[in-house]
């Protein structure tokens, strides 16, 4: 079945480090891949998304690549901000029926001042 | 235009109570998807439903749950003699025609005593 693999966190920074939060996939076919962001309390929002292999999405000077011959879809910011604390998933939609997304486990970002 | 709602934000149920979370979705959008996210874990598919139609319940569990999309009014997910493992975050998604983006509410947290 399909599944998504995120590094595990917290993953702790300074402000303006550059950020990567790896994630793999395993699915049939060509799903549809997603970051979502978490804000303490509060419900997910999508930050990014890609829907087919080499598309780059990106959002807030977040990016993410499809990389179809590594299934892998990283996130990655060039200087993070105090306020990019969260957890933030991976997830994809696969190709078969139904709209059903499979999300991986969270990755806790703390940014420090 | 109003995001997904949900309602209650918490819930407090004894144990062998039955708890109802409710969740509408963004106007226009005819697609409902409830998530259960456990404590220190990734959220995982329970359900996706159309108006008056379960399209896929491959997540539910076999007992004591139920979730509806009637005609007119919210979505309803229904736990029956909720037990202290039902405590989690539970959260509704919404979106237009199929295979579109999910727009997440900001869940309920269920706690059982």
């Amino acid at each position: 079945g399909n599944s998504v693999t995120q590094m595990e966190g917290p993953v702790t920074l300074s402000e303006e480090a550059f950020l990567t939060i790896n994630c793999t996939y395993t699915a049939t076919g060509y799903p549809s891949l997603f970051w979502y962001v978490q804000y303490p309390g509060e419900g997910l929002q999508l930050l990014l998304k890609a829907t087919k292999a080499d598309d780059k999405g990106s959002n807030k000077g977040f990016e993410a690549t499809y990389r179809k011959e590594t299934t892998s879809f990283h996130l990655e910011k060039g200087s993070v901000q105090v306020s990019d604390s969260a957890v933030y998933f991976c997830a994809l939609r696969g190709m078969e029926y139904g709209n059903k997304l499979v999300f991986g486990a969270g990755t806790i970002l703390r940014v420090k001042s | 235009n109003a995001g997904v709602m949900q309602n209650p934000r918490h819930l407090v149920r004894r144990r062998g109570q039955e708890a109802r979370l409710r969740c509408s979705p963004m106007k226009g959008h005819s697609h409902v998807y409830w998530y259960r996210q456990l404590p220190e874990e990734g959220l995982k598919f329970m359900v996706y439903l159309q108006k008056e139609n379960i399209i896929d319940e491959s997540g539910m569990p076999k007992e004591r749950f139920s979730a509806e999309f009637p005609k007119e009014g919210p979505s309803i997910l229904r736990i029956q003699q909720v037990v202290r493992g039902d405590s989690a975050a539970y959260f509704c998604a919404s979106s237009p025609p199929v295979l579109e983006t999910q727009y997440f509410g900001p869940g309920t947290r269920l706690l059982v005593l």
